[in-house]
């Protein structure tokens, strides 16, 4: 099983509105990520979290709030959000944080396309 | 910096045709290498990848050679399909500092028509 859920698919929410995305994979990997993918662009990195803690935020306004509750779950929660926020949010993993050695690929989900009205 | 840079597209080809993707990119050190592809209304799948110097990556077809030499990793394939039309995103993983990080190209576009 080299999959990555994430939920819901397409999510549309208000300024005002709080929700969560949510990502899960049972591959046993230990880093988890959230990339932000505007349309026509490369994915940018949002977050890293190896061994359940948070070890990379690049620089991300606080109205995205990520957790990690456990080794399978990643967790985005979205807060007042503005409609530039808009944009398709990907979740990946990989065995680990290093990325850069064989069997450590990350691996993606097929995202949360997100809308701010 | 890390840096990574695509051909910009979009590439059309017909059905068949010798596809090349150029990717050239700017690292301290050796990278890892990598191709994603993402097809409309996905997430990226990883292609193929490549971790030293000469490592030739394959899958489905497509292939890409890392070449320190020219610091490049194009990606090719001999005969292009339609089901093949798809965003193509060069990336890599630097060998020093940045662990974590993917650094990905602007992306490719392909469209191959029957």
């Amino acid at each position: 099983d080299t999959e990555v859920t994430q939920t819901p698919k397409h999510l549309v929410m208000g300024m005002t509105n709080k929700k969560s995305l949510k990502c899960e994979q049972h591959m046993g990997h230990r880093a988890m990520y959230w990339y932000k993918q505007k349309a026509k662009k490369p994915p940018e990195l949002m977050f890293v979290y190896s061994y359940e803690k948070l070890s990379i935020n690049e620089s991300v306004p606080s109205r995205f709030s990520p957790e990690c509750p456990n080794s399978s779950l990643l967790n985005l929660h979205l807060h007042a959000l503005q409609p530039e926020d808009s944009a398709l949010y990907l979740c990946a993993s990989s065995q680990g944080r290093m990325l850069r050695t064989e069997g450590t690929e990350a691996f993606f989900g097929q995202g949360t396309r997100l809308t701010v009205v | 910096g890390n840096s990574v840079t695509q051909m910009e597209g979009p590439v059309t080809l017909s059905e068949e045709a010798f596809l090349t993707i150029n990717c050239t990119y700017t690292a301290t050190g050796y990278p890892s290498l990598f191709w994603y592809v993402q097809y409309p209304g996905e997430g990226l799948q990883l292609l193929l990848k490549a971790t030293k110097a000469d490592d030739k990556g394959s899958n489905k077809g497509f292939e890409a050679t890392y070449r320190k030499e020219t610091t490049s990793f194009h990606l090719e394939k001999g005969s292009v399909q339609v089901s093949d039309s798809a965003v193509y995103f060069c990336a890599l993983v630097p060998r020093v500092g940045n662990t974590g990080k993917l650094i990905f190209g602007q992306g490719t576009t392909l469209q191959v028509k029957p």
